[in-house]
């Protein structure tokens, strides 16, 4: 069965500085789909990005960028310049296309930047 | 993308007693689902919620708790039976399209 770890729980950072979110997954099949959604204190899931395991470019949007890597079967989140805005739950996700397209999810990190 | 949204946004409900949530997109998916997320806690999968037949439940969850109709490729509704305070949790909806899957704002049910 697949499985999606954050080892981080939470993570506390001051405006400006860079972080990275740790995300390591596990499936046997070689056809899937990782995510990263942003839960902000409102509590709507905010799609941040998808990637598929045919393609491990990494991928860069603003401040945010992917670190995709099959070897170690990890898919990380980097934010550069983190503002308090960025203070939110991150959940990265895995999705098989040979198990009906549902999501498993990690645990969640929470971040909290500090102005 | 896909626009989401679901009634009620929010609900106090006594023990006992049933709830059912709705939910909307605003054009044709092929999937969807209903995930409940438990105060602190992580998405949970409760079931898929498939057009024209029954639901296909995940791992400890059954549909006399849950009962989910999806009577067209837009519309859902999951229904919360015989509540109990440990119900409490947020209930979102998502759609699949295209390899992506979005959720709706969520319904979040405190059970007294």
């Amino acid at each position: 069965a697949q499985k999606v770890t954050q080892a981080q729980t939470e993570i506390s950072v001051v405006e400006k500085e860079d972080v990275t979110l740790d995300c390591v997954y596990e499936t046997r099949d070689t056809t899937y789909y990782l995510f990263w959604y942003k839960q902000p204190p409102s509590g709507e899931l905010v799609f941040l990005i998808r990637r598929n395991s045919f393609d491990e470019q990494n991928e860069i949007s603003g401040r945010y960028s992917w670190n995709f890597q099959k070897s170690t079967s990890s898919f990380n989140f980097t934010i550069t310049a983190s503002q308090v805005v960025d203070s939110a739950v991150y959940f990265c996700a895995l999705s098989l296309e040979n198990a009906g397209n549902m999501l498993t999810f990690g645990g969640g990190t929470r971040l909290m930047v500090k102005p | 993308s896909a626009v989401i949204s679901q009634k009620p946004s929010r609900d106090i409900c006594q023990r006992g007693t049933s709830l059912t949530i709705q939910c909307q997109v605003d054009s044709q998916v092929t999937m969807m689902f209903w995930y409940r997320q438990q105060p602190g806690q992580s998405l949970t999968l409760i079931a898929t919620a498939n057009q024209g037949s029954e639901a296909t439940y995940e791992s400890g969850f059954v549909i006399d708790k849950f009962p989910i109709s999806r009577p067209n490729l837009t519309f859902s509704t999951l229904t919360v039976s015989n509540m109990s305070p440990e119900d409490s949790s947020i209930y979102l909806c998502s759609a699949y399209r295209n390899y992506e899957q979005y959720f709706g704002p969520g319904t979040r049910l405190t059970v007294t």
